[in-house]
């Protein structure tokens, strides 16, 4: 069955740090793979989103690299703040144009001053 | 604000309560799509209306009952709830294209099922 799996344990870092989230996945040829914000009781905010033939892709201090072989996604956020403390959720989307995104269930990072 | 806005953000009610949650876009998306997200799981996908037509999640109950009269607004109809519906809504609008897909949502409604 398709699964996408993100670390369901919380990630603490001191700030400064580089903090690094990982998203794998089994059963999927991707299309792409999207990368999202999430604040208690707020709706996802969309960030950053890599094709299949794209090794990397950057924005500020986001960095997304994705792996069709390893079947993984890591995401990356340089000089952390303690304003990036949210929950992070990758969502994939098949090829065959099904416009259904699918997510996983987020990793919360926590950033401390 | 992402340009979709939901009402209410809110809602307590009885399992013989009848409710509406409703939803409008001003992006000028083609899809809408209505996410249910419960603690510890993932956004679960309920139902899409993209490009005139609708996709549903075949796990939700009919009890749940969606509605898209035209590409801004869309409702989802709740009737005789049960205590496990108590969750986040989540509206989220896109235009679809095959090159992207990004989501803009919502900042849902909270519901709670007594």
């Amino acid at each position: 069955s398709q699964k996408i799996e993100q670390n369901s344990e919380a990630l603490n870092i001191q700030e400064g740090k580089t903090a690094t989230l990982t998203c794998n996945y089994t059963n999927y040829s991707p299309a792409y793979l999207q990368w999202y914000r999430q604040d208690p009781g707020r709706g996802p905010v969309f960030l950053l989103l890599i094709r299949e033939n794209e090794k990397e892709k950057r924005k500020e201090r986001l960095k997304v690299t994705f792996d069709t072989t390893l079947k993984q996604s890591l995401f990356h956020i340089t000089a952390s703040q303690p304003a990036d403390s949210a929950t992070y959720l990758c969502a994939l989307e098949a090829k065959g144009g099904s416009y259904i995104p699918t997510f996983g269930r987020g990793t919360s990072l926590i950033v401390h001053p | 604000e992402t340009g979709v806005t939901q009402t209410p953000r809110h809602l307590v009610m009885g399992m013989t309560n009848k409710k509406s949650l409703k939803c409008e876009q001003h992006l000028g998306h083609n899809a809408m799509y209505w996410y249910k997200q419960s603690a510890k799981k993932p956004l679960e996908l309920m139902f899409v209306y993209s490009l005139e037509e609708r996709v549903e999640n075949n796990s939700v109950p009919s009890r749940f009952s969606p509605e898209c009269p035209n590409s801004s607004h869309l409702f989802l109809h709740l009737h005789t709830l049960q205590p496990e519906d108590s969750a986040l809504y989540l509206c989220a609008s896109s235009q679809v294209s095959l090159s992207n897909n990004e989501q803009f949502f919502g900042p849902g409604t909270r519901l709670t099922v007594l």
